[in-house]
């Protein structure tokens, strides 16, 4: 079965940092694209961050650009998130997600499975 | 960036009857639109990719239509479990992949 169970969340002042971390099992996690998304408060999902494979490409939505970095470690079936410069709106559940593959091997960007989330709250 | 809009808000519906969802691209999106149910404390589910292919383990119940800009996620027979929020979301022109607001589900 596949699993992806999120860590690191919590409260942090206006400014801080946090690392986010997601543990993979039940699939080869070194070959798959993988990608953080964002719940705030009342609000809609919002894609974060997602990365290849093999960690060589990464994306960001503008709003984290240059404040959120996303990594992988490939022998430890982990994600990361480190997040720097936190604002009040950065507060939300985050979830790593897995992106599939056809069976072709070509990736799709559409998200399955989800983890259950890890609070991160951002106030003073 | 593509924007995805979805209707209406908030949708009630009476156990045992059909429910229509509708998404909206600001551009044309081909079929690259998946959807989601999320319950409150619950990771969000596929339900739908390439706009008319179930997810694995989804009920015949969901079933989805459309391509360009128009989509629609139909549930027949509501079920007291199908009350939830559904997302809409396109993956056919990225950075950033983009989701709509959401569609709240609720009991009439």
């Amino acid at each position: 079965e596949v699993q992806l169970v999120e860590s690191g969340g919590g409260l942090v002042q206006p400014g801080g940092s946090l690392r986010l971390s997601c543990t993979a099992s039940g699939f080869t996690f070194s070959t798959y694209w993988m990608s953080w998304v964002r719940q705030s408060p009342g609000e809609g999902l919002e894609w974060v961050a997602n990365i290849k494979q093999d960690g060589s490409d990464k994306y960001y939505v503008d709003s984290v650009k240059g404040r959120f970095t996303i990594s992988r470690d490939n022998a430890k079936n982990s994600l990361y998130l480190q997040m720097n410069s936190l604002r009040a709106e950065d507060t939300a559940v985050y979830y790593c997600a897995k992106h599939p593959r056809d069976s072709s091997g070509y990736f799709e960007f559409w998200f399955d499975p989800w983890g259950q989330g890890t609070l991160v709250t951002v106030s003073s | 960036e593509i924007v995805m809009t979805q209707s209406p808000a908030t949708l009630s519906v009476s156990p045992g009857e059909r429910a229509t969802l509708s998404c909206r691209a600001s551009r044309s999106v081909s079929s690259n639109l998946a959807w989601y149910q999320h319950k409150p404390g619950q990771a969000p589910r596929l339900l739908i990719f390439g706009a008319s292919t179930r997810a694995t383990g989804i009920s015949a119940r969901f079933s989805g239509s459309g391509s360009g800009t128009e989509f629609t996620l139909t549930i027949s027979s509501l079920q007291s479990e199908d009350f939830a929020v559904y997302y809409c979301q396109q993956y056919n022109n990225w950075p950033p992949i983009t989701f709509g607001q959401g569609t709240r589900l609720e009991i009439k």
